[in-house]
């Protein structure tokens, strides 16, 4: 069966700082990976995504960027956070066939201090 | 471009009571649909999906029937538990089948 890990569960960093989140998939192979961001109360952000390594897609412009190293492994990084940047960021992965749906990590809450 | 409408929350209800949580959508094409739970501090769970129309999706009592006809997925439960409680979230595939089109989330209350 497949499963999602991503690490850490929690975060605090300072406002300037470095970040990388990262996201693996066990268990399928060439998924369709994803970063969304939820701010407390609110609904999903889709922030990037890629169909294939190497292959990413932005969604928004913001100071975060992605990278796919390998097949099943997607990793959110960023130069110099901003406290806007505090949330609670989630992985999925899906694939297209037969059906379309997105499988979910237990997410990381990031607070920018 | 495709959208999804879901009922604006809080949702409060008594234990046992009968949920109606409202999903509409617009889209070109033949999206699939499905609901998704968040409980509190964890990632999303897929609840059910439905992938044609007057399919019908079910899982863990919750159920929820896709109807072209008035473009909604409205997802029903007979008896609600305290454990419900959580956010609940419609979406639906795009053309592309690379995305999800997400509903801003509806959060349900059930009071013991």
């Amino acid at each position: 069966s497949q499963t999602i890990h991503q690490w850490p569960a929690t975060l605090v960093q300072p406002v300037g700082s470095p970040l990388s989140l990262e996201c693996t998939v066990e268990g399928t192979s060439n998924p369709n990976l994803y970063w969304y961001r939820q701010a407390a109360g609110r609904g999903l952000q889709l922030l990037f995504y890629s169909v294939g390594i190497g292959q990413i897609s932005s969604e928004v412009p913001q100071n975060l960027s992605a990278s796919r190293p390998q097949d099943r492994q997607f990793i959110l990084s960023s130069k110099k956070l901003l406290l806007s940047d505090s949330g609670f960021y989630l992985c999925a992965w899906s694939v297209e066939i037969p059906t379309p749906e997105q499988y979910f990590g237990p997410g990381t809450r990031l607070t920018v201090t | 471009g495709d959208s999804v409408t879901q009922m604006e929350g809080p949702v409060t209800l008594s234990e046992e009571a009968f949920l109606t949580i409202n999903c509409t959508y617009t889209a070109t094409g033949y999206p699939s649909l499905f609901w998704y739970v968040q409980y509190p501090g964890e990632g999303l769970q897929l609840l059910l999906k439905a992938t044609k129309a007057d399919d019908k999706g079910s899982n863990k009592g919750f159920e929820a029937t896709y109807r072209k006809e008035t473009t909604s997925f409205h997802l029903e439960k007979g008896s609600v538990q305290v454990s419900d409680s959580a956010v609940y979230f419609c979406a639906l595939s795009s053309d592309s089948n690379y995305q999800l089109i997400w509903g801003a989330g509806t959060k349900l209350i059930i009071k013991p």
